[in-house]
């Protein structure tokens, strides 16, 4: 399977803690996308990365949350201090950049719960 | 800030019949609209447009886009139980720095029954 994924599907923990997601894009695609979905609400946009370079970040991400993306191909979503609003569902997705009219293609998410 | 404003918001209809969702957007710098499926897993690609009055269409399903008017359709035809799903509309626009995410609407939640 050559498709974006994503690891782990489901993430419990305690209210506090540290939890970090990995995300692996689809080979040789140069962008990578954090997004979080709670339930009843589309995708919301968190920060995007083309190659290494964070580009650009929501203002939904507070510093609580940190994103990498080190050599340009998977990247880790790391949330510092979880807190009950965090649960959600955390979408990566992978595009190769061409003229501004790339395709995003969705992992099957993270789902995160905060006890 | 970018918006996309999608309807109805839960469709229910039965097998067979034609459905029309819609999605109204306002987006600084207009690129591409996009649809997305999404069951109970991650949203699955299922158009791109971007130009005005040019129908995509794949199988049952079909799209149109009015830049002038700012919405697009997505019409799905003889609809199957299979087609019971979120239907996501997004929209990417080039305002200063927000040159790659995508902003979504709600979505339409379609249920199909037999």
């Amino acid at each position: 399977d050559t498709g974006v994924s994503q690891n782990p599907r489901h993430k419990i923990t305690k209210r506090g803690q540290n939890v970090t997601f990995r995300c692996d894009p689809i080979s040789e695609h140069n962008r990578l996308y954090w997004y979080r979905q709670t339930l009843g609400q589309g995708p919301e946009f968190l920060t995007y990365f083309q190659n290494e370079a964070q580009l650009e970040k929501s203002r939904l991400l507070s510093d609580r949350f940190s994103a990498e993306r080190p050599k340009g191909s998977f990247s880790t979503l790391e949330i510092q201090r979880t807190e009950q609003g965090d649960s959600a569902m955390y979408l990566c997705a992978s595009s190769w950049a061409s003229g501004g009219t790339d395709t995003q293609y969705f992992g099957p998410g993270t789902r995160l719960t905060v006890l | 800030e970018d918006k996309v404003v999608q309807s109805p918001l839960s469709l229910v209809v039965h097998e067979g019949d034609t459905v029309t969702l819609n999605c109204s957007y306002e987006v600084t710098n207009f690129r591409s609209l996009l649809w997305y499926k999404q069951e109970k897993k991650a949203p699955t690609f299922l158009f791109m447009l971007t130009s005005s009055g040019i129908e995509k269409k794949s199988g049952r399903l079909s799209s149109i886009l009015d830049k002038k008017e700012l919405f697009s359709i997505l019409n799905i035809t003889a609809t199957q139980t299979g087609d019971s799903a979120i239907y996501l509309c997004a929209v990417r626009g080039d305002g200063g720095t927000s040159y790659g995410k995508l902003t979504f609407g709600q979505g339409t939640i379609l249920t199909v029954h037999p």
